[in-house]
């Protein structure tokens, strides 16, 4: 079975400071892909990054990144230099094949000034 | 280039009434993916569709629920007789092709409340 866990519900963090929003997904397919999305409170999702299972680099996107540990099967998102505006929640997924994104049940991320 | 179109972004209906939320695709997407979002919770699949065909419903409540997306017009999630259990967060997405990789791209959800 495919499952993704995020296990922080709420995060604080101070803006212009850096933050890392943890993930752990587990397959045995070898070929998956990760996503971030965002969801403001304006409720829309918002795609934020992509990361594949066979891409030997970390994904990036301005101020996103994902470190990407296959042996541990996480997929953590980093934000760096935060924003009032980055304060939403964010949530994983996966898709193994396919087409369905399989979601975690998100993170509450808080920049406070 | 529009993005992804929801209508309504609110549905409030009585229990036992019929909601309709419909969903327009990005320009030259023609995969088209609808999501349920319950309180507190991350997105649920319910059904993958392109034109004219509805190739995995397999989220899909198996009574009440339907989904279509005609050659024609916005695609249509139905729902029947809707149960207070019913209220959530309604989201389609949409993409180009298919494949591992593929972003899906997300429309501002239709909120539903049943009453």
């Amino acid at each position: 079975a495919q499952k993704i866990t995020q296990t922080q519900p709420g995060m604080f963090v101070q803006e212009k400071e850096a933050v890392t929003l943890d993930c752990t997904y587990d397959t045995s397919d070898p070929s998956y892909g990760l996503f971030w999305y965002k969801q403001p409170s304006s409720g829309e999702m918002i795609f934020l990054i992509y990361q594949g299972s066979y891409d030997q680099q970390n994904a990036t996107e301005g101020r996103y990144s994902l470190n990407f540990q296959k042996a541990r099967k996480s997929a953590n998102l980093v934000i760096s230099a935060s924003q009032l505006g980055d304060s939403a929640m964010y949530f994983c997924a996966m898709r193994v094949s396919g087409y369905a994104l399989n979601f975690g049940k998100g993170t509450s991320l808080l920049v406070t000034p | 280039n529009a993005g992804v179109m929801q209508n309504p972004r609110h549905l409030v209906r009585r229990r036992g009434q019929e909601a309709r939320l419909r969903c327009s695709p990005m320009k030259g997407h023609s995969h088209v993916y609808w999501y349920r979002q319950l309180p507190e919770e991350g997105l649920k699949f319910m059904v993958y569709l392109q034109k004219e065909n509805i190739i995995d419903e397999s989220g899909m409540p198996k009574e009440r629920f339907s989904a279509e997306f005609p050659k024609e017009g916005p695609s249509i999630l139905r729902i029947q007789q809707v149960v207070r259990g019913d209220s959530a967060a309604y989201f389609c997405a949409s993409s180009p092709t298919l494949g591992l990789e593929e972003t899906q791209y997300f429309g501002p959800g239709t909120r539903l409340l049943v009453l």
